[in-house]
């Protein structure tokens, strides 16, 4: 089946430092999603992106969908305490049958601030 | 505008009974989709349905089935459990057919 690579698989930084993260994938996706999850909680929405090339951004959050349409990143500007947790890649492939496919999820990048 | 409502939060069964874990999605939206996660595996897609309809299934065996209602709420059931189901269980609905999925909680299901 298809498979998201997301790294890295951990960062340990230092308030205020920038943030890069990553997701490639063997197949095209039509859609490129980023989520963050805390602990004890369901993922939460942080960026999508539906065009190849779109260079989105949520607030100090910029997210971009690959030209090929088999990457994505995500970075994450003058991080801050509450940035702290796993953050995850999602693709959903193109469209069968008029149906939306599930997505496909990453292996997550887990933030971990320094003090 | 409430979120998706997940229930119970944390289930706690005996290998070889079976569960049934429910999910309210925000109002309107029509698509509901289950997905399981695990440290091992992450966050891995079980099933999808749209008007009461199933519109695509992960590669999960057939113990594991679900249904939703006219209301939209959805409901997945696991037949005899395993360890190995312990998991977090997660639904999400949407309100398009393009990405934009809203997550719950999530239901914790220990299998003892």
């Amino acid at each position: 089946g298809q498979q998201l690579n997301q790294s890295p698989q951990s960062m340990f930084i230092q308030e205020g430092e920038d943030v890069s993260m990553n997701c490639t994938s063997s197949s095209i996706f039509n859609t490129w999603l980023w989520y963050k999850q805390d602990p004890g909680e369901g993922p939460v929405l942080l960026i999508a992106l539906y065009k190849a090339g779109e260079l989105t951004s949520n607030g100090r959050l910029t997210a971009q969908f690959g030209i090929t349409r088999k990457d994505s990143f995500l970075n994450i500007s003058a991080s801050i305490p509450s940035d702290v947790g796993i953050y995850f890649c999602a693709g959903q492939p193109s469209y069968s049958g008029g149906g939306a496919d599930g997505l496909t999820f990453g292996k997550g990048t887990h933030l971990i601030i320094q003090p | 505008k409430a979120g998706v409502t997940q229930t119970p939060r944390y289930l706690i069964k005996t290998r070889g009974q079976q569960v049934t874990l429910s999910c309210s999605p925000i109002s309107g939206h029509r698509s509901v989709s289950w997905y399981q996660q695990t440290p091992g595996q992450g966050l891995q897609f079980l099933f999808e349905y749209f008007s009461e309809t199933q519109r695509n299934k992960g590669n999960f065996p057939g113990r594991f089935s679900g249904r939703q209602f006219s209301n939209s709420r959805s409901e997945m059931n696991v037949s005899t459990l395993e360890l190995g189901d312990s998991a977090l269980y997660l639904c999400a609905s949407s309100g398009q057919g393009v990405g934009g999925y809203t997550f719950g909680s999530g239901t914790r299901l220990t299998v003892v």
